[in-house]
């Protein structure tokens, strides 16, 4: 079956640098979400992309659509405290459910 | 509503009960699914409803786990029998019209923390 993969699983960042996180899968996707969970919450979107080459933002949050189809790239720029908090892909292809990464914790150090 | 609600937020019960944990969809959402995330890991898909049908079960671990929805909007998942490694975080959402575009975006409830002792 489908499986994407997340990376880097973790990682510990200064307050105010960039993030730079990936997820790939094994097969095309032709839909690709971001979402931020918190600890203790559901997951939230972040962003939605559609098209392969799709570049989106929001906010401080950018989100790619690799030429592939097989990955997408999530940026955070000038990161602050609140970014903590697990990052997930899921993507889908037509006529099938999402697939979720396992996700990548992201720690934001004072 | 405003959002996906999901009740109990919290369930504490005996290993051998019967457990009932109920999602309250986005109103006008046709699609509803139903996650299992495990401590630290991430989202496992158990089941998806279109309407009040379930065109994909696969993701149900045992016969011990159901679900249903009725009306076309709330949905009950229940778990018979319980076990340790039953505990979890269970994770409902739900989209406005999967297979297309925009509409297929699944947005979740805050989830049901399960504990079976």
């Amino acid at each position: 079956g489908q499986q994407l993969n997340q990376s880097p699983q973790s990682m510990f960042i200064q307050e105010g640098e960039d993030v730079s996180m990936n997820c790939t899968s094994s097969s095309i996707f032709n839909t690709w979400l971001w979402y931020k969970q918190d600890p203790g919450e559901g997951p939230v979107l972040l962003i939605a992309l559609y098209k392969a080459g799709e570049l989106t933002s929001n906010g401080r949050l950018t989100a790619q659509f690799g030429i592939t189809r097989k990955d997408s790239f999530l940026n955070i720029s000038a990161s602050i405290p609140s970014d903590v908090g697990i990052y997930f892909c899921a993507g889908r292809n037509y006529g099938q459910n999402f697939v979720f990464g396992p996700g990548t914790r992201l720690s934001v150090l004072p | 509503g405003a959002g996906v609600s999901q009740s109990p937020s919290n369930k504490v019960t005996e290993k051998g009960k019967d457990v009932e944990l109920r999602c309250d969809p986005i109103s006008g959402h046709t699609a509803l699914y139903w996650y299992r995330q495990s401590l630290g890991q991430g989202l496992e898909f158990l089941i998806y409803f279109q309407g009040n049908s379930a065109p994909d079960k696969s993701g149900l671990p045992s016969d011990r786990f159901s679900a249903e929805r009725t009306g076309g909007s709330v949905s009950t998942l229940t778990i018979q029998r319980t076990q340790q490694e039953d505990s979890a975080v269970y994770l409902c959402a739900s989209s406005a019209i999967p297979g297309q575009g925009a509409g297929e975006t699944q947005y979740f409830g805050p989830g049901t923390r399960l504990l079976v002792l």
